[in-house]
């Protein structure tokens, strides 16, 4: 089975603070997501990455960025966390080629006090 | 550009009712298509899905078939159960790597 894993489940941070948000998949998958998941406005892709090093802007990605050192991690930075990005952030990874299915971790819900 | 809109929600059944949840998208070609089912508490978990215009995807109850004449892929289920009650997203991949999900459909089953 595809796992994906999510270095917390809950976080609180202050305003100003810089945080991380890991993710690692033990499928040998090329492709990794990041989402942030809001009450009435679904999925919006935050940054993605195809490739080691490699990343691309998804839908939202003001005030975020990404590391991609290792192919099994991806790694979701906010360089000054502030209380408009509280929210559930969920990783995903999937094969390259092909149309291929996104399988999640479980998510993390950080609040930003 | 893609894009993926479905029914708004929320839904609440009773238990054995029958649910059909609506999804259409916007794409040009033929993408894949995808139900994602969210439990409370936990991340996004692939459901079903179809590759090709006529296919239908099933699993656990549930079913969806691809109709490319009407752009849609609507999940439905005969007969709802209590564990059905989740979070339920519709989404497509076509060109590129992206996916392009819903905003959710919550389902609520009561007994």
């Amino acid at each position: 089975d595809v796992k994906v894993t999510q270095s917390s489940r809950y976080l609180v941070k202050r305003t100003g603070e810089k945080v991380f948000l890991e993710c690692v998949q033990d499928m040998d998958h090329e492709n990794m997501f990041w989402y942030r998941q809001d009450p009435g406005l679904g999925l919006r892709l935050i940054y993605f990455s195809y490739d080691v090093k490699m990343k691309e802007k998804g839908d939202i990605p003001e005030g975020y960025s990404v590391s991609r050192e290792k192919k099994e991690r991806f790694s979701l930075i906010l360089e000054s966390a502030s209380t408009n990005q509280t929210s559930m952030y969920l990783c995903a990874s999937s094969l390259i080629s092909g149309l291929y299915e996104q399988y999640f971790g479980p998510g993390t819900r950080l609040t930003v006090t | 550009g893609d894009s993926v809109t479905q029914m708004e929600g929320p839904v609440t059944l009773s238990e054995e009712a029958f649910l059909t949840i609506n999804c259409t998208y916007t794409a040009t070609g033929y993408p894949s298509l995808f139900w994602y089912v969210q439990y409370p508490g936990e991340g996004l978990q692939l459901l079903l899905k179809a590759t090709k215009a006529d296919d239908k995807g099933s699993n656990k109850g549930f079913e969806a078939t691809y109709r490319k004449e009407t752009t849609s892929f609507h999940l439905e289920k005969g007969s709802v159960q209590v564990s059905d009650s989740a979070v339920y997203f519709c989404a497509l991949i076509h060109t590129g790597n992206q996916f392009y999900f819903g905003t959710g459909t919550s389902l609520t089953v009561i007994p």
